[in-house]
């Protein structure tokens, strides 16, 4: 099973400024990597796939890189609306199987 | 656009079969592209995926869950079904399902129910 790990657990920004979201996996997931945004008692949104290919209709802000083992979520200019749960999830296994991050939880302060 | 909702008992006693629809509105379920999942979320924990299902009525799971769980498909109701068999507490969860573009991302989601596992 590719494990996948993500950093900070928690993190606090204040808004206008730039948030970093850090997901490692376990064995190598080339670009097969979503970022999903989750706001307490909804479900999960997804906000990028293929490690950088935005989802319809989200904001520019919102951008993923990386490719391997280490990708990045960025969000900029945060607003207090962007306060959640960003996990990520990785479908690069065979035979087809995913497995999510523990999440980090992003505070506008 | 394409939703999903799903329904089924929020109450579960424990060693009894757990039971869930998802129900696909505003388009086919008959799609080679997709697959049709379900994910699970304990309280305050993160998320799970449990397994998916194409409408022809391939299935993959979890392998930490395949002995406890099946899906299956209703094509001509537009709906997929969750079983989750022997439930314990630890099975108590809000359960997700969700479309998948191939094997990939999960988009969109429905709005998930919370199923509790108690006497």
């Amino acid at each position: 099973e590719i494990v996948m790990t993500q950093s900070p657990a928690t993190l606090s920004v204040s808004p206008g400024e730039r948030a970093t979201l850090s997901c490692r996996a376990s064995h190598s997931v080339s670009t097969s990597l979503a970022w999903y945004q989750q706001k307490p008692g909804q479900a999960p949104r997804l906000l990028i796939y293929g490690a950088s290919t935005r989802a319809t209709g989200i904001p520019l802000r919102f951008s993923g890189s990386g490719s391997g083992t280490e990708f990045t979520l960025t969000i900029s200019s945060l607003q207090s609306e962007d306060s959640a749960v960003y996990y990520c999830q990785q479908y690069n296994s065979w035979p087809p199987a995913c497995t999510f991050g523990l999440g980090t939880k992003l505070d506008i302060k | 656009q394409v939703q999903l909702q799903e329904s089924g008992p929020g109450l579960v006693k424990p060693s009894q079969t757990l039971s869930l629809t998802c129900t696909v509105s505003g388009g086919s379920i008959r799609s080679d592209t997709y697959y049709w999942s379900w994910i699970r979320q304990r309280p305050g924990k993160g998320l799970e995926w449990i397994g998916y299902i194409h409408y022809r009525g391939t299935t993959y799971y979890n392998p930490s869950l395949k002995s406890q769980v099946s899906i299956s498909v209703n094509p001509s109701k537009n709906q997929f079904s969750l079983y989750v068999s022997s439930v314990t507490a630890a099975d108590t969860a809000v359960y997700y399902c969700a479309r998948n573009q191939g094997y990939n991302w999960f988009d969109p989601w429905g709005q998930g129910t919370l199923v509790t596992v108690s006497s």
